[in-house]
């Protein structure tokens, strides 16, 4: 089964920051990945898929790259509605698998 | 608009079962797989299973596999999780979600549910 481990686990930041989230796969998805971002009580919503596809409606300050083990999600400038948990999900092969999470907070 | 609508959780002893339904809205059912993912209090998201589009495959995550079984009913836009020999640790908010992908499983899941609750306990 495939491990999907993310750093940090917390990350403290400031509106307009410019932050990045790493998500390392235990072995080569290719481009087999996905972001989300979930907001206390509510469903995760898809920003990513494809590893840098942007899905539609998400703002353009989002952004993801990385192939094989390593991705990243960045966000150019923080705005106060970004401030919620980060996944990734790998969809390279069965069982799909999410990594644990990095809640964004405001420092 | 396009909206998934869960239902069917509660409060169940170890070791009975549940039935947990998905209703969707909006879109084309039949042309979209469907993931079950549930997050335990506090805790991350766990992807639990997929249905393809058609009904033709379906996969689980090792920990509830053989216990839970994932179907679906494309004449009533429904999708369905069958949980057996519930355990403590199943106890979770399960959500429903549709794959990005059309005809697929994969690229995401793009639309969820608001979440039904379970929670295993004696």
């Amino acid at each position: 089964d495939i491990q999907m481990t993310q750093s940090p686990s917390t990350l403290s930041a400031s509106v307009g920051d410019r932050v990045t989230i790493t998500c390392r796969a235990s072995q080569s998805i290719s481009i087999w990945l996905a972001w989300s971002q979930q907001k206390p009580g509510k469903a995760p919503n898809l920003l990513i898929y494809k590893a840098s596809r942007l899905e539609s409606e998400v703002p353009s300050r989002f952004s993801g790259s990385g192939s094989g083990t390593e991705f990243t999600l960045t966000i150019s400038s923080l705005q106060p509605d970004d401030f919620a948990t980060y996944y990734c999900q790998q969809y390279d092969s069965y069982p799909y698998s999410f990594g644990q999470g990095t809640k964004l907070e405001i420092k | 608009q396009l909206q998934l609508v869960e239902s069917g959780g509660g409060v169940v002893q170890p070791g009975r079962s549940l039935r947990l339904s998905c209703a969707a809205s909006g879109f084309t059912f039949s042309n979209y797989g469907l993931h079950w993912v549930r997050q335990a209090p506090g805790k991350g998201l766990e992807w639990v299973a997929v249905i393809w589009y058609d009904g033709s495959n379906e996969n689980y995550a090792d920990s509830v596999k053989g216990r839970f079984t994932i179907s679906r009913d494309n004449s009533k836009n429904t999708l369905y999780l069958q949980m057996s020999s519930l355990r403590a640790e199943d106890t979770a908010v399960y959500y429903c979600a549709r794959a990005r992908a059309v005809a697929g499983a994969g690229d995401g899941m793009d639309v969820w549910g608001q979440g039904t609750t379970v929670t295993v306990s004696s």
